[in-house]
């Protein structure tokens, strides 16, 4: 297994609920980047946290907002939920920021808004 | 940003054969190619990745080739297994610490025909 675990596996949502997501990096990992996986397309970066700060962010309005904790764990929060939310949420941790790292994926959370 | 095209959305190849499946970057200063393989409900699994200062890396029946001036980068696999069959996509970012993500493309499914 690669070590990074997400929580839940799947989610059900009403349109206008908010829904957390959480994500353990892989031992010794202090940076994770959250991703966002719409049926048949790549993922597509939403924002990255490392040494719990927020250090950079795509193209996501702000009602995605994150969190990661002491421990290095991460949380994906979603207000306001939205029909076109519907994807597969994924968690990659990284040994940190820079060249020689490559990212590890979770299994991601389908999250279904109806 | 950076932006990532990738071809065939859809390869069918025989068993045994060989497969290549090709990408362009946009942004020059993109130095990290990592390419990922996803089964069906899976991660996203890393199988091969090359730095800009690499032309070329092997990794038993899995290659990449990146050309810089150009811009594009291609994933060859060669004696094609049942097993391959799955989609792959590929990947670019300016990795020295900076504040961007991965860039997809929108992923290539493989099919093994047997």
């Amino acid at each position: 297994e690669t070590g990074v675990t997400q929580s839940p596996t799947h989610l059900i949502k009403t349109r206008g609920q908010q829904v957390t997501l959480r994500c353990s990096s892989q031992s010794g990992h202090n940076t994770v980047s959250w991703y966002q996986q719409a049926l048949g397309q790549g993922p597509q970066f939403i924002f990255q946290y490392y040494r719990e700060e927020e250090n950079g962010r795509g193209n996501f309005p702000p009602r995605f907002s994150g969190l990661q904790f002491p421990n290095y764990s991460s949380e994906l929060n979603v207000n306001a939920l939205e029909l076109d939310d519907s994807a597969l949420y994924l968690c990659a941790s990284s040994l940190s920021l820079g060249l020689n790292y490559g990212y590890t994926f979770g299994s991601g959370t389908r999250l279904t808004v109806v | 940003g950076e932006n990532v095209e990738q071809h065939p959305s859809t390869l069918s190849v025989q068993e045994g054969d060989s497969a290549v499946i090709k990408c362009t970057y946009s942004d020059s200063a993109s130095n990290y190619f990592p390419w990922y393989k996803q089964e069906l409900g899976k991660r996203p699994q890393l199988i091969i990745d090359i730095r800009s200062n690499v032309g070329e890396k092997k990794d038993q029946r899995i290659a990449v080739t990146l050309n810089k001036t150009a811009k594009h980068f291609s994933l060859h696999i060669t004696e094609t297994q049942p097993e391959d069959s799955a989609v792959y996509f590929c990947a670019a970012i300016y990795s020295g610490g900076g504040a961007d993500g991965l860039t997809f493309g929108k992923g290539t499914h493989l099919i093994i025909q047997p």
